[in-house]
């Protein structure tokens, strides 16, 4: 089945600095990546996602980028806000069966 | 829309008690999905459910646990004996089922056995 990696498993950065996270996946089946953020004691939401046939996807100050051949996407985000302040998962899903094959986690210390 | 409902949000019960984890999906969604998270071992995905019908249950841990989804609106996530190690927060999340799509998220019930 699929594995899904992620790094780095914690992240500290100060305000207005950039953040990212990395994923891999195993199976070249694999065509839709979400990345969800999670809050203490919320549930995860998800923030921005990538199907296979793109490179990149912006949605403000968060991107993700995508590469196939090499089979890692990562998250991007700028500017960072203390609210921001999370764990993120990334996800890895192929067309059939709708499973999602969660990382690890990251979690994200915004320091003011 | 009102999102997926999961009740209840908490749970304390002693160890060999049966407990019951309920979610209502989004309306139109026609996967339903239920994960465990802890500490230790991440999001873990437990069974899935494609219009009504277990998909696949590999992912639950042992004999004491079962899933139902008698309707399209509500589903059941039944533990029997509890026992203290099955701790941990109880997710139910839907879907469209049209092509790979997100998942959407409950709240959660939080689930402590004693």
């Amino acid at each position: 089945g699929e594995n899904v990696e992620q790094h780095p498993s914690t992240l500290s950065v100060q305000e207005g600095d950039s953040a990212v996270i990395k994923c891999t996946y195993s199976d070249s089946a694999s065509n839709y990546f979400p990345w969800y953020k999670q809050e203490l004691g919320k549930r995860p939401q998800l923030i921005i996602d990538i199907r296979s046939n793109v490179g990149e996807k912006k949605d403000q100050r968060i991107a993700v980028t995508l590469n196939k051949t090499a089979k890692h996407f990562s998250l991007h985000i700028t500017e960072t806000q203390p609210e921001d302040s999370a764990v993120y998962f990334c996800a890895a899903s192929m067309e059939t069966g709708n499973q999602f094959y969660f990382g690890t986690g990251t979690s994200l210390t915004v320091i003011p | 829309d009102a999102g997926v409902i999961q009740s209840p949000r908490h749970e304390v019960t002693e160890m060999g008690q049966e407990v019951t984890l309920r979610c209502k999906p989004i309306s139109g969604h026609d996967y339903l999905f239920w994960y465990r998270q802890t500490m230790m071992r991440g999001l873990e995905l437990l069974i899935y459910f494609n219009n009504n019908v277990p998909i696949d249950d590999s992912g639950m841990p042992e004999d004491r646990f079962s899933a139902k989804m008698p309707n399209a609106s509500f589903s059941t996530l039944k533990i029997q004996p509890s026992e203290p190690r099955d701790s941990a927060v109880y997710f139910c999340a839907s879907s469209l089922a049209a092509g790979n799509q997100p998942q959407h998220f409950g709240d959660g019930t939080r689930l402590s056995i004693l």
